[in-house]
């Protein structure tokens, strides 16, 4: 069975850094894109970023270039997404996703989400 | 950037009814590059229909999906009441990357 498992709620402060996970399990790891979305309280989803663990390229929305930065350890099948900065508007839950499909795209298996808070 | 923007923006049926859920691109859009997601309170997303047409694993068949070029439709036959929730249409275009989500529709019980 595909799984993303990601890691638990965060409660931080602005100006803090801050790395979230998301652990694959069930299949290739490196074979699959992974996308990170963010869903700010009561809003829809945003595409952050991708990334194919299997030569580590990343390719980021223009809306958060430069704002959060997208890694992997294919060793430990997990993916990250980190801030250097946290800020207030940083408030939201954040999902990972597995790309899925060659012809067609689509995200198939989601994480269950990391609801990171960021308050003083 | 594509801009997907999704009508209406809120839907108010009752269970046994049909819904008809828009969702409209600022660009040509490859059918094979639109997917439909469902998403319920305190839940992620799940997809329901991908390749504008298709439906996913497990997704029963009063759901349905068309379209082409610009307007893309996810239709629901015979409302059930785990159907009503958050859907959100969402595309990739590859130069360059490019995953953009609709702003959602809400489908609620009337």
């Amino acid at each position: 069975e595909v799984q993303l498992v990601q890691s638990g709620a965060e409660l931080t402060k602005p100006g803090e850094s801050l790395r979230i996970s998301c652990r694959g399990s069930g299949y290739k790891f490196a074979d699959y894109w992974i996308l990170w979305v963010r869903q700010r309280p009561g809003k829809g989803l945003e595409w952050m970023g991708v990334i194919y663990p299997g030569d580590s390229d990343v390719r980021y929305s223009p809306a958060f270039q430069g704002h959060v930065s997208i890694s992997v350890d294919t060793s430990i099948a997990t993916a990250y997404l980190q801030w250097s900065s946290l800020k207030a508007s940083d408030t939201a839950i954040y999902y990972c996703a597995r790309r899925f499909g060659s012809s067609s795209i689509w995200f198939d298996s989601w994480g269950q989400g990391t609801l990171v808070t960021v308050s003083s | 950037e594509i801009v997907l923007t999704q009508s209406p923006g809120t839907l108010s049926l009752s269970p046994g009814e049909r819904a008809t859920l828009s969702c409209r691109a600022s660009q040509s859009v490859k059918p094979s590059h639109l997917a439909w997601y469902q998403q319920k309170p305190g839940q992620a997303p799940r997809v329901v229909i991908y390749g504008a047409a298709n439906r996913a694993t497990g997704i029963p068949d009063r759901f349905s999906g068309s379209g082409s070029g610009t307007d893309f439709t996810l239709t629901i036959t015979r409302l059930e009441p785990e159907d009503f929730a958050v859907y959100y249409c969402q595309q990739y275009s590859s130069s360059p990357p490019d995953y953009t989500f609709g702003q959602g529709t809400k489908l609620e019980i009337k």
